[in-house]
């Protein structure tokens, strides 16, 4: 079955560390997507990319980074100056000019300890 | 700045009853809205969507009005069932396609029994 994969479910971090969020689709999609969920915030676009080698800033890019070496991978870094780095964070992929939007991960708790 | 408005964070309704969700939005470019629906600690999933051209579209017990003069949406749900319980969320495609979904901050449904 196609699908997005998000690993880990659940990631506890260290204040000071860099973690690295796994999302892998299988669903030949070309655009890649990172939202964080927070209480009241809805979704907030981090990073996205249309095509392989190439990736853009979202609304909360700081912080962040990003990678696109394969089109099925999309992994997301959250480094140390990210001030606030607990969240629910979610993958999603899309065909370019689908009716139906996006395919999400089901994402992944990250909480700074 | 938030281009798609969700105004109500949470609506609570009797199993059986309706329920009606608002979106508003502001950019009257866009041309396609969509909903997602949401449950704790999963990704979100696409429940119905909208072209500019209609003013409704039915699917199920699932139906979306679209007021584009008002630029205003609303979700009816009827009859709500409780595990309709989830966080609803509204939204827009930011460049007139499907890539870089623009999302509101999502109102919470509660169908109680």
């Amino acid at each position: 079955d196609g699908g997005i994969t998000q690993s880990p479910k659940y990631l506890f971090r260290k204040e000071g560390q860099n973690v690295t969020l796994s999302c892998e689709q299988n669903l030949n999609h070309d655009a890649m997507y990172w939202y964080r969920q927070d209480p009241g915030q809805g979704l907030r676009l981090i990073y996205y990319s249309q095509i392989v080698n190439d990736f853009q800033k979202g609304d909360i890019a700081e912080g962040y980074s990003v990678s696109r070496e394969k089109k099925e991978s999309f992994p997301l870094t959250v480094t140390s100056a990210q001030k606030n780095p607990t969240a629910f964070y979610l993958c999603a992929s899309s065909i370019i000019w689908t009716a139906y939007g996006y395919t999400f991960g089901s994402g992944t708790r990250l909480t700074v300890v | 700045d938030q281009q798609v408005k969700q105004n109500s964070p949470s609506l609570s309704v009797q199993e059986g009853r309706i329920s009606i969700l608002n979106c508003d939005y502001t950019n009257s470019m866009f041309d396609y809205f969509l909903w997602y629906k949401k449950y704790p600690a999963e990704g979100p999933t696409f429940l119905i969507s909208i072209s500019s051209i209609k003013d409704k579209n039915e699917d199920g017990r699932f139906t979306v009005f679209l007021n584009k003069s008002a630029k205003h949406l609303s979700l009816h749900i009827v009859p709500s069932q409780p595990g309709d319980s989830a966080v609803y969320f509204c939204a827009a495609p930011s460049q007139g396609g499907s890539e870089k979904l623009v999302f509101g901050k999502g109102t919470k449904l509660t169908v109680n029994p």
